[in-house]
């Protein structure tokens, strides 16, 4: 079993406010990642790290942003929500850049 | 770049039915290939892979061939149960440092 957290699982909020999703690992792995999961289950991924201190922006343009301070902590922040940011995010970590390990979601609803 | 392509669902088959979920891809070189199963309520998992032509991946009685002269990674299951009414995604990983997902299958099984 991998050992991926997200926090909150569920959370719903109202436009306009910031949020933070959490996402932790206690694998070690270097890679991380989020993908956006649309309602027809496509995966886009969003925000990747190869390492502390490094990020970089996937093939979807998203208006949150992240940050690697720490190897096992990778959160996803969205400084004001809005309806369409309505989704399920996926955090995922690996060893390298093959396998991935996914956490179990947050999904999120702006109202 | 790389592309994957899936059977669209959603599927539905009757318990210990024959299952097989179609994928193809595009890629240059030698790409690695995964099938990753997402169950209700839960993250992705990796179901079986194969990182070279004509190596079969194998897991949970699911089978998968890497077909390079086809370009295929095509999902088997000899007899389904309801506990595999999940969502199956096709994956490579090729040049690029991330995987390539394709779009999701659902699959129900009904007793």
């Amino acid at each position: 079993e991998a050992d991926i957290y997200q926090t909150p699982r569920y959370l719903v909020i109202g436009t306009g406010k910031k949020i933070t999703l959490e996402c932790s690992q206690t694998m070690g792995h270097d890679k991380m990642y989020w993908y956006q999961q649309d309602p027809g289950m496509e995966l886009h991924l969003i925000h990747y790290s190869y390492g502390v201190n490094s990020t970089e922006k996937g093939d979807l343009s998203s208006e949150s942003t992240v940050s690697r301070i720490r190897t096992e902590h990778f959160p996803l922040t969205l400084e004001s929500a809005r309806p369409s940011h309505t989704s399920q995010y996926l955090c995922a970590s690996g060893p390298g850049y093959n396998e991935q390990f996914f956490g179990p979601g947050t999904r999120l609803t702006v109202l | 770049g790389n592309s994957v392509t899936q059977m669209e669902g959603p599927v539905t088959l009757s318990e210990e039915a024959f299952l097989t979920i179609n994928c193809t891809y595009t890629a240059t070189g030698y790409p690695s290939l995964f099938w990753y199963v997402q169950y209700p309520g839960e993250g992705l998992q990796l179901l079986l892979k194969a990182t070279k032509a004509d190596d079969k991946g194998s897991n949970k009685g699911f089978e998968a061939t890497y077909r390079k002269e086809t370009t295929s990674f095509h999902l088997e299951k000899g007899s389904v149960q309801v506990s595999d009414s999940a969502v199956y995604f096709c994956a490579l990983k090729g040049s690029a440092r991330q995987l390539t997902f394709g779009s999701g299958t659902q699959l129900t099984v009904l007793p």
